[in-house]
């Protein structure tokens, strides 16, 4: 089945305490790409990334690192979690070019910091 | 950047209505996606559409790009449709970044 996973789903953390959330894809996309969703905010882009070893800033990057060494993997790396990063996050990934440039959401990862 | 606005903002109707969503956006774009968002918070597809029509069973949508606009159409909405529905937008040279409406909750009654 075609699919974009995440794990965990759930987590509750303490600020300060470096935590990593995974995303893999199994589509063969190039674009993957993390948002947050806050509620009156809507959601917003951290950060994306074109292909391998190629990533860019979103809206709001403050505070996360991400990297990408393989093409189905795109990790949300938050180093020093704060109570303001408590979110609901969503991993995508998508086609890019050739007219075409749907894009697929993870079942997302609520996240908490204490 | 580009503004995405939804309306209406919140929508209650009982099983079996139907109803239209809209979706306007400020600049020429392309990609332009429509999502549900369950109760339990996970976002379905729901259609890609950056320009014509198209109908998946009870839904379709049209978006207009020349007018920068698009509708979504629920048919005989049932209680599983109940949720939040967001539009999402990408331009050219933006990377692809999605850029959300503001969503309309829809609540539908038994």
């Amino acid at each position: 089945e075609a699919q974009v996973t995440q794990n965990p789903r759930y987590l509750i953390t303490v600020t300060g305490k470096k935590l990593t959330v995974t995303c893999s894809q199994n589509m063969n996309h190039e674009y993957m790409s993390w948002y947050r969703q806050d509620p009156g905010l809507g959601l917003r882009q951290i950060y994306y990334s074109m292909n391998v070893e190629v990533t860019d800033k979103g809206d709001v990057p403050e505070g996360y690192k991400v990297s990408r060494k393989e093409k189905r993997n795109f990790p949300l790396i938050l180093e020093s979690p704060s109570p303001n990063q408590t979110s609901l996050y969503f991993c995508a990934s998508g086609t890019l070019g050739g007219g075409y440039n749907e894009q697929f959401f993870g079942p997302g990862t609520r996240l908490t910091v204490l | 950047g580009i503004q995405v606005e939804q309306s209406p903002p919140d929508l209650i109707l009982q099983e079996g209505a139907n109803s239209t969503l809209r979706c306007n956006f400020s600049d020429s774009v392309n990609n332009l996606q429509w999502f549900h968002q369950n109760p339990w918070g996970q976002l379905i597809n729901l259609f890609y559409i950056p320009s014509g029509t198209k109908q998946n069973g009870r839904l379709s949508a049209t978006t207009v790009a020349t007018e920068r606009y698009s509708l979504l159409y629920i048919s005989s909405s049932q209680t599983t449709d109940s949720g939040v529905y967001f539009c999402a937008v990408a331009r050219n040279n933006a990377g692809n970044m999605l850029t959300f409406g503001g969503g309309t909750r829809l609540m539908v009654k038994p």
